[in-house]
């Protein structure tokens, strides 16, 4: 089974118009992290958001926010006021247990923002 | 802080030859470093992890002997593809983490090879 499933191979958004790009995981470790990445044009990957399992609240990080839904092994990432910026392929990842190495990416969901 | 370079950013070479990529952490004392491979609108796989002077873990189904990686200090690991196929063009993604159990890697900006 995959461990991060990115439903959504492209998305577009109206400029200043909020976006959520899906994220579901898979596993079975009670310690895990959540992450969110982008990827311009230009390849680099940035870190935007960060979740861990046994985090109450939601994280929120600026104009990103990161929807946690536990129990349906969810962690949605809400894009707030998207800017033309924006435009890149998000990636979801998965750290499994405290000590993990391996990051699990999902295909990525590439978001295109409309002027 | 917590930036990580590349060197070179893209490389062409021909097939056959070897050619070597740097990841560095520069302003961090980084553990553990990843390498990952990224095919055209994919999503990146994982090829290996390296702690600083040991043995580098190779991911299932990845060529220890073509892809050979140090990582002789806490701030520099190296990828050598060796008698580099046109198969082998691809982006190359290192990775850092300071210490174990730390939940963030910082990303290298990524290496563009191409194997003529």
């Amino acid at each position: 089974a995959q461990k991060i499933t990115q439903t959504q191979p492209g998305m577009f958004v109206q400029e200043k118009e909020a976006v959520t790009l899906d994220c579901t995981y898979d596993t079975s470790d009670p310690s895990y992290g959540l992450f969110w990445y982008k990827q311009p044009s230009s390849g680099e990957m940035i870190f935007l958001i960060y979740q861990g399992s046994y985090d109450q609240q939601n994280a929120t990080e600026g104009r990103y926010s990161l929807n946690f839904q536990k129990a349906r092994k969810s962690a949605n990432l809400v894009i707030s006021a998207s800017q033309l910026g924006d435009s890149a392929m998000y990636f979801c990842a998965m750290r499994e247990g405290q000590l993990g190495n391996q990051f699990y990416f999902g295909t990525g969901t590439s978001l295109t923002v409309i002027p | 802080g917590a930036v990580v370079s590349q060197h070179p950013s893209w490389v062409i070479c021909k097939s056959g030859t070897s050619v070597k990529i740097e990841c560095r952490s520069l302003d961090f004392q980084a553990t553990t470093m990843f390498w990952y491979r990224q095919f055209p609108k994919q999503s990146l796989m994982l090829m290996a992890t390296s702690n600083e002077g040991s043995k580098a873990t190779y991911e299932q189904g990845v060529e220890k002997d073509k892809f050979l990686i140090n990582h002789a200090s806490l701030t520099l690991s190296t990828l050598t593809v060796t008698s580099a196929h046109p198969e082998d063009s691809s982006f190359y993604i290192c990775s850092a983490r300071r210490w174990a159990g730390a939940y963030e890697q910082y990303f290298g900006p990524g290496t563009r090879l191409t194997v003529t």
